[in-house]
């Protein structure tokens, strides 16, 4: 059965004091792997999008990495504003009627000034 | 500026009733989708679309009901039948072709949050 698992659950950091989130995965044929940021009462932001082991992306304090079973999202000195609920997606090919996307439970990020 | 919009922002309603969740998109985006989320669990597919008076069941279609008489519109109407209806619900939409990698980056709306009296 395809899974997505986030962990932790929820993370609650100084501000300054850097992490990492993990998104673990078991899917047959990744197509992608994204990353979103949803604030409360909101609707998901896209952030990243990776496609194959090995490969990084960057944006500001954030940086997304992706080995063949997880991916990383690492927080870098992070400030008040980065908090909020970080999703992770898989898409997966299915026959016939396109892509699938698979949502993690997502991290609750807390930085505390 | 381009982007998706939902109403209402909050709904409420009383058991037996049916309600439509409106979902509007000027990004030209072929795929629609929509979303529930619940506390503790991943975003839960509902319905998808790829083109106009086409849509598939996803995950838990029971007892909700979609349309997709234009590109721009995909609106969601949870039934009576609908034992939990209680939830966030967000839609979403994104480029076609799916086969091609790359091109699915899912745009979201703001969502509409469905309380139960």
């Amino acid at each position: 059965e395809d899974q997505v698992t986030q962990s932790p659950e929820a993370l609650r950091l100084q501000e300054g004091e850097s992490s990492s989130l993990n998104c673990s995965y078991t899917v047959s044929g990744l197509r992608g792997l994204f990353w979103y940021r949803q604030d409360p009462g909101k609707g998901p932001e896209f952030l990243f999008t990776l496609y194959s082991a090995g490969e990084e992306k960057e944006k500001e304090r954030l940086k997304a990495t992706l080995t063949k079973k997880e991916s990383f999202l690492h927080i870098t000195a992070p400030k008040p504003e980065d908090s909020a609920t970080y999703l992770c997606a898989v898409q997966i090919p299915l026959p016939n009627t396109g892509n699938q996307f698979y949502f993690g439970t997502g991290t609750s990020l807390t930085v505390i000034p | 500026d381009g982007g998706i919009t939902q109403s209402p922002k909050y709904l409420f309603r009383k058991e037996g009733q049916n309600v439509t969740l409106s979902c509007e998109q000027n990004l030209n985006h072929d795929a629609m989708y929509w979303y529930r989320q619940d506390p503790g669990q991943g975003l839960r597919l509902i319905y998808y679309s790829q083109i106009v008076n086409d849509f598939q069941k996803g995950d838990i279609a029971e007892g909700y009901s979609v349309s997709r008489e234009k590109k721009e519109s995909f609106p969601l109407t949870v039934t009576s039948a609908q034992k939990n209806p209680t939830a966030f619900y967000l839609c979403a939409s994104s480029r076609i072709p799916w086969d091609r990698v790359g091109a699915n980056v899912l745009t979201f709306g703001a969502g509409s949050r469905l309380t139960v009296l």
